[in-house]
């Protein structure tokens, strides 16, 4: 149980263009979810919190404008990524948690090349 | 605000040979604690967890880390490393009231040579 997917695994946009990540908790209900960025031989980076139908929790130094993240149901969160860059190139993994639950699952990781 | 250290970049031993990977935290109250491995263009897999009880604590594939409260640290340790362990290795740790939020460390690469 606890299987969280992310869609796509690897995705290659032009600079400009704006690509959807999607993040499924596949076997419960995900209250809580979270998004991470990770760069090349490095930790994660939390970006934001996402709680089911409330707006998104961002940290420090990341743009909300620029990552759109969506937390409609209890089964899936979104992040989109617009007018994207070269720079925003990078590993995005997300997390989800059950209500009442000290642990995270985290999702495969979805590979942004933007060129 | 809580915080993890993971003082080794890379960590290398032999097949065969025993492997320590170290992990130290800071966090108020009492920690709940998480090692998690990563493969190349890979999410995050879970090894093991620490939130109560015994300060031995037992994993995947062979891995167990110690609790230890004095030195505020949970390093990683398998007594046989496989040549299939060598992977990046993150510590996480939770405060109990930290809204959930997991906390990393910023890695230690094991690599295990044949």
């Amino acid at each position: 149980g606890a299987v969280v997917s992310q869609h796509p695994s690897r995705v290659i946009c032009k600079s400009g263009t704006s690509v959807k990540i999607e993040c499924r908790s596949l076997d419960f209900q995900a209250t809580t979810m979270f998004w991470y960025r990770q760069f090349p031989k490095k930790s994660l980076m939390l970006m934001a919190t996402s709680n089911e139908g409330s707006k998104a929790t961002y940290e420090q130094g990341v743009e909300k404008d620029k990552f759109l993240i969506n937390h409609a149901s209890l089964t899936l969160s979104t992040l989109t990524v617009t007018s994207a860059h070269p720079e925003d190139s990078s590993f995005y993994i997300c997390s989800a948690r059950a209500e009442s639950s000290y642990e995270q699952y985290f999702g495969p990781g979805t590979r942004l090349t933007v060129t | 605000a809580q915080s993890v250290a993971q003082p080794e970049d890379q960590v290398n031993v032999a097949e065969g040979n025993p492997l320590t990977v170290k992990c130290t935290y800071s966090v108020s109250g009492n920690p709940y604690l998480f090692w998690y491995v990563q493969y190349p263009n890979r999410g995050l897999q879970f090894l093991l967890k620490y939130i109560t009880g015994d300060n031995l604590v037992k994993g995947s594939y062979g891995f167990e880390a110690e609790f230890n409260k004095s030195q505020t640290s949970f390093h990683l340790k398998k007594p046989s490393a496989l040549v299939s362990d060598s992977a990046l290795y993150f510590c996480a740790v939770r405060g109990y009231n930290a809204g959930n939020m997991l906390t990393f460390g910023g890695g230690t690469r094991l690599m295990v040579k044949p």
